[in-house]
């Protein structure tokens, strides 16, 4: 069984561009979160999708941040326009539905982004 | 405030030797605990989960230990192997939700 892929792996950007990173997560996953980490702080929730809907968004930095996950399979992650600020690795995870936060969420490798 | 602790922030020890990491939690309502894994370039592996009911969980050569009165976890790595050095990120969910609360994570270093 395939794991949750992120793409790109790495992505840089000038500021004031527009970059899109993209989330599959486990197949039968109808819970999705986004993560991001920047340097030296810990790994941060951004938000989370049941299905297709945003269950909780309440870590979103700003509205220069746009997440969607049409039809609730895969996700995308819209920065626009990227400030210096949003340098760092974004993690998507996944995890089957119920068992509130007994189930095991499960990483994807990261996107790391660098804006200068 | 949610908030997780950990210490040492990195560790370097000799192949075989055994080593004991820290982690303190302020997280309200508390659901359980996890032990994570992150190899360099890659996300978060779960090691161990410990609900509030229990208080040691071993998953081969690592033992995590949980004190709930406390609000203390540690994670044991015995006959440390190479393989082992990574950060290990100590993860609390907050109860009745899916929100994680990480840690910043301890470094791991393994030497020959």
């Amino acid at each position: 069984e395939a794991g949750v892929t992120q793409f790109p792996s790495h992505s840089v950007i000038e500021k004031g561009q527009t970059v899109t990173l993209r989330c599959d997560p486990i197949s039968g996953h109808d819970n999705l979160y986004w993560y991001r980490r920047v340097m030296g702080k810990e790994i941060k929730f951004l938000l989370h999708f049941v299905k297709e809907s945003k269950q909780d968004e309440s870590g979103m930095p700003n509205n220069r941040f746009l997440a969607e996950r049409t039809g609730g399979t895969y996700s995308t992650l819209k920065v626009q326009p990227a400030e210096l600020e949003d340098s760092g690795v974004y993690f998507c995870a996944s995890s089957p539905l119920g068992g509130q936060g007994l189930y095991e969420q499960y990483f994807g490798p990261g996107t790391r982004l660098t804006v200068t | 405030k949610n908030q997780v602790e950990q210490s040492p922030q990195s560790l370097i020890i000799l192949e075989g030797k055994n080593c004991t990491l820290q982690c303190n939690y302020t997280v309200s309502p508390f659901s359980n605990l996890r032990w994570y894994k992150q190899d360099t370039g890659r996300g978060p592996v779960s090691l161990t989960i410990m609900t509030f009911s229990e208080n040691t969980k071993s998953n081969g050569r690592y033992t995590a230990t949980l004190d709930a009165d406390t609000k203390q976890s540690s994670l044991h790595i015995t006959a440390s192997q190479l393989s082992d050095s990574a950060s290990y990120i100590c993860v609390v969910s907050v109860g009745g939700t899916y929100k994680y609360i990480f840690g910043t994570g301890t470094r791991l270093k393994v030497l020959a």
